[in-house]
């Protein structure tokens, strides 16, 4: 198994720009999420999925959309990038919302808007 | 809303030298509580979980336990190594959402 793979590993953008960060899980986990990694703020939730077709707003949703069309995949999708979205992002998996084993973290993409 | 507070760091310590790491919640209902870590360029890993008050949950030598009295889930270990360099997170779980603190640093030398 692969686990948690999240492409690229690092980009720059510049302001208005549009990307997409990509997720995807080999353990045909239901639960995925993508997070927000800022310095003294810990990791905040950006939106989460319990299934394929089914998404739903996190804690700071604002400038980011998320589709869920197979079990496998969740992109991450950045509309027009701004300064403030400079960031490390995570993805996460697990088996269910409320995981005995914990969720399964990507290694992250390190983004940076200028 | 659900909120966790973790101490900041960094917290250096030497080598085999006893670590506490404080976190407490605010949360309705019954959350799950737990530990992560992030050693230097990698993604968060569970290091232990509790799901009810009173619960004890250790790994690797660390151990926490869910005090709903006191709204507390502080990490403990009573030896640490320069292996336990990292980022450490406290967090709940309730419902779909899983809420992390702003993460402690701790530092161990030789």
């Amino acid at each position: 198994n692969a686990g948690v793979t999240q492409t690229p590993k690092f980009q720059v953008l510049k302001t208005g720009q549009s990307m997409t960060l990509q997720c995807a899980q080999d353990m045909n986990h239901e639960y995925m999420s993508w997070y927000r990694q800022d310095p003294g703020m810990g990791l905040r939730l950006i939106h989460y999925s319990v299934g394929a077709g089914i998404t739903d707003q996190g804690e700071v949703p604002n400038g980011y959309n998320v589709s869920r069309s197979t079990t496998e995949d969740f992109p991450l999708r950045l509309l027009s990038a701004a300064p403030s979205q400079t960031s490390v992002y995570f993805c996460a998996s697990s088996y269910s919302s409320t995981p005995q084993r914990g969720q399964f973290f990507g290694p992250g993409t390190r983004l940076t808007v200028l | 809303g659900d909120s966790v507070t973790q101490m900041e760091g960094p917290v250096t310590l030497s080598e085999e030298a006893f670590l506490t790491i404080n976190c407490t919640y605010t949360a309705t209902g019954y959350p799950s509580l737990f530990w992560y870590v992030q050693y230097p360029g990698e993604g968060l890993q569970l290091l232990l979980k509790a799901t009810k008050a009173d619960d004890k949950g250790s790994n690797k030598g660390f151990e926490a336990t869910y005090r709903k009295e006191t709204t507390s889930f502080h990490l403990e270990k009573g030896s640490v190594q320069v292996s336990d360099s990292a980022v450490y997170f406290c967090g709940l779980n309730a419902g779909n959402m899983l809420t992390f603190g702003g993460g402690t640093r701790l530092m161990v030398k030789p």
